[in-house]
């Protein structure tokens, strides 16, 4: 079963303060995995997208990774900010005609002064 | 702006009454897709649809339905809501240029069936 694992749950931060949020999959045939940011009550806005050739990729102080061979994820986030407090999540695209995105359950990050 | 816009965005109502939720995008995509959210699971996929006239189950489709008659507009309809069907309700567009192409989504609608 295609499936995407996001750790930690839940991370609380200092302002200012670095963090790495990690995602796990097992999504086969394997498209492209993105980062969303959630904040509470809206939709989902979309951070980054990487296919299988891109290792990194950055948006501002967001850094993804993605290590295709291990099938590991990481959204490193610098120097926060308060409005960086949201739910962020992992997202495999399956490479199929129905173009079907995996998504994990996503970490809640609150960030605090 | 480019948008993708939900309505309502939050609705209470009663077993077994008929509920439309609209979804409309300005960006002349040719994919939407509806998704729905609980609590400790990530976002399912209910339908989805390639183009006008095209629409298929994803994930969860049981006791939804849609239609996709023009390009920018796909309701989702629930003929005999259940309070199993309260959730966070997302439509989502992308363009058909290509599988890495954005995905954007709406603003969500809250949906209580009591």
């Amino acid at each position: 079963k295609n499936q995407v694992e996001q750790s930690p749950q839940s991370l609380i931060i200092l302002e200012g303060k670095n963090c790495t949020l990690q995602c796990n999959y097992t999504v086969s045939p394997f498209s492209n995995l993105r980062w969303y940011k959630q904040d509470t009550g809206r939709g989902p806005v979309s951070l980054t997208i990487m296919t299988f050739s891109e290792n990194t990729k950055s948006n501002g102080r967001y850094t993804a990774t993605l290590d295709a061979d291990t099938k590991q994820s990481s959204l490193h986030i610098t120097a926060s900010q308060l409005s960086d407090s949201a739910s962020y999540i992992c997202v495999v695209s399956v490479d199929t005609g129905r173009r079907a995105l995996t998504f994990g359950s996503g970490t809640r990050l609150q960030v605090q002064p | 702006e480019a948008q993708v816009t939900q309505n309502p965005r939050y609705l209470i109502t009663v077993t077994g009454k008929k509920l439309t939720v609209t979804c409309s995008q300005n960006m002349n995509h040719e994919y939407m897709s509806w998704y729905r959210q609980d609590p400790g699971l990530g976002l399912r996929q209910i339908y989805y649809s390639m183009n006008v006239e095209v629409t298929d189950k994803g994930d969860v489709p049981e006791g939804y339905k849609v239609s996709r008659k023009e390009k920018r507009n796909f309701p989702l309809i629930l003929e005999s809501p259940s309070p199993n069907q309260t959730s966070l309700y997302f439509c989502a567009s992308s363009s058909r240029a290509g599988i890495n192409t954005e995905a954007f989504f709406g603003q969500g609608t809250r949906l209580t069936v009591v």
